[in-house]
């Protein structure tokens, strides 16, 4: 099992390029979840779905899209980025949503900056 | 507020000490406590979920306890070794939403 794939691990942008991370799970898990991880703050979520066609914010959406077409994709888009979405970015996904009941499994992370 | 916290921010411990960390969380709304070990260059990994007042999860040197009426929970390493150095997570899920808090980073001296 491949678990969660994110795509590139490493980029660097432009201010006003436009991206996409890519997450792709092979577990067939109905809950994805895109986190911000900054220094000295914890991981912060930006977007979440509870199944494919369903997505909705967390507590930093701004600045990002996400789409769930199928169960496994989850990718999350950056429109035309700023400094500030200089990050490390981490997919998540658990089996049920809505319960908290299941642990994540968590992506190996992008690394993307923003000059 | 949604705020987790967890102290201490850092611990280095000698090879063979027991140790604990602290998390602690809003009492209201609480569905699940989850801890999760965080090592460097890798994604964090699901230890232990917690859902009801007093559980208490065990793997190994490791053990988590939950107070959800008080908001708080405990992790405890029994004897450290170098290869539990590491970052310790804990998060709070409130339905479809988990909050971090930032991390214990441990460190055991051989």
């Amino acid at each position: 099992n491949a678990g969660v794939t994110q795509t590139p691990k490493f980029q660097v942008l432009k201010t006003g390029q436009s991206m996409t991370l890519q997450c792709a799970q092979d577990m067939n898990h109905e809950y994805m979840s895109w986190y911000r991880q900054d220094p000295g703050m914890g991981l912060r979520l930006i977007h979440y779905s509870v199944g494919a066609g369903i997505t909705d914010q967390g507590e930093v959406p701004n600045g990002y899209n996400v789409s769930r077409s199928t169960t496994e994709d989850f990718p999350l888009r950056l429109l035309s980025a700023a400094p500030s979405q200089t990050s490390v970015y981490f997919c998540a996904s658990s089996p049920i949503s809505g319960t908290g009941v299941y642990g994540y499994t968590f992506g190996s992370g992008t690394r993307l900056t923003v000059v | 507020i949604l705020n987790v916290e967890q102290s201490p921010q850092s611990l280095h411990v000698q090879e063979g000490d027991s140790t604990n960390f602290t998390c602690s969380f809003p009492s209201s709304n609480f569905y699940a406590l989850h801890w999760y070990r965080w090592e460097t260059a890798k994604s964090p990994e699901a230890l232990f979920v917690m859902t009801l007042n007093g559980d208490e999860k065990k793997k190994g040197r490791i053990s988590a306890t939950l107070n959800t009426k008080e908001g708080y929970s405990y992790l405890y390493i029994k004897g450290s070794q170098p290869e539990d150095s590491a970052t310790y997570l804990c998060a709070r899920n409130t339905g479809n939403q988990f909050y971090f808090g930032t991390g214990t980073s441990l460190t055991v001296i051989p």
